[in-house]
């Protein structure tokens, strides 16, 4: 079966930093890209950042762009997000998310359950 | 950016009757090369996290029920359910992923009447 497992969450002051990581398993994993969506409590949906299966082209919001860098490691099954030089706008839930393709033009078809992110003095 | 604007914001539909969520986008989603849509639509329970019901603006995902269907075509796009189930009660989102940055429109929230 699909999984994605986010972890890494937590409470962070501002100006601070959070690694972000997404286990994925029950698929080739550097088949997918992957990409990292988030939402602030009650709020919709915000693409952060995708990664193509290779891991060779990345893609940023410009909220987050300079700041936050995704990054995978195929030999781990894993998807990371480093996020430094947090601010509150930055709170939310960060969801994984697997594209039904190795290139990120495609759609989210596999979800994890997502991590909370507070950032907060 | 491409903006998608969702209307309405919030729907209420009687068990059994049709819901019609309206999805716009500020710019053409249609790829010429492969004559594919690049929109899809989400659907989020309250507490999980998003599931995919549609792609290709028509493509209905494998296990999602055929009473969600979607249509439309370039910029201007539609989900259907045929008829409202109790479990349908959620929030639903369109997407473009056609070009990045990959926007979600606001949501519309899907109630019993």
């Amino acid at each position: 079966e699909v999984h994605l497992v986010e972890s890494g969450g937590g409470l962070v002051q501002p100006g601070g930093s959070l690694r972000l990581s997404c286990a994925a398993s029950g698929f080739t994993f550097s088949s997918y890209a992957m990409s990292w969506v988030r939402q602030a409590p009650g709020k919709g949906l915000e693409w952060v950042s995708g990664i193509s299966g290779s891991g060779g082209s990345t893609y940023y919001a410009d909220s987050v762009k300079g700041r936050f860098t995704i990054s995978r490691d195929n030999s781990k099954n894993t998807l990371y997000l480093q996020m430094n030089s947090l601010r509150a706008e930055d709170t939310a839930v960060y969801y994984c998310a697997r594209i039904a393709a190795a290139d990120i033009f495609d759609v989210f078809d596999i979800w994890g359950q997502g991590t909370m992110v507070t950032v907060s003095s | 950016d491409i903006v998608m604007t969702q209307s309405p914001d919030s729907l209420a539909v009687s068990l059994g009757e049709r819901a019609t969520i309206n999805c716009k986008s500020s710019q053409s989603v249609l790829y010429s090369s492969n004559n594919e849509n690049y929109l899809g639509w989400y659907q989020q329970k309250p507490g999980q996290p998003p599931k995919l019901l549609i792609y290709w603006a028509s493509t209905r995902e494998s296990g999602v029920p055929d009473r969600f269907s979607g249509s439309g075509s370039g910029t201007v796009f539609t989900l259907t359910i045929s008829s409202l189930q109790a479990e349908d009660v959620a929030v639903y989102y369109c997407q473009q992923y056609y070009s990045t940055p990959i926007t979600f429109g606001q949501g519309t929230r899907l109630e019993i009447k």
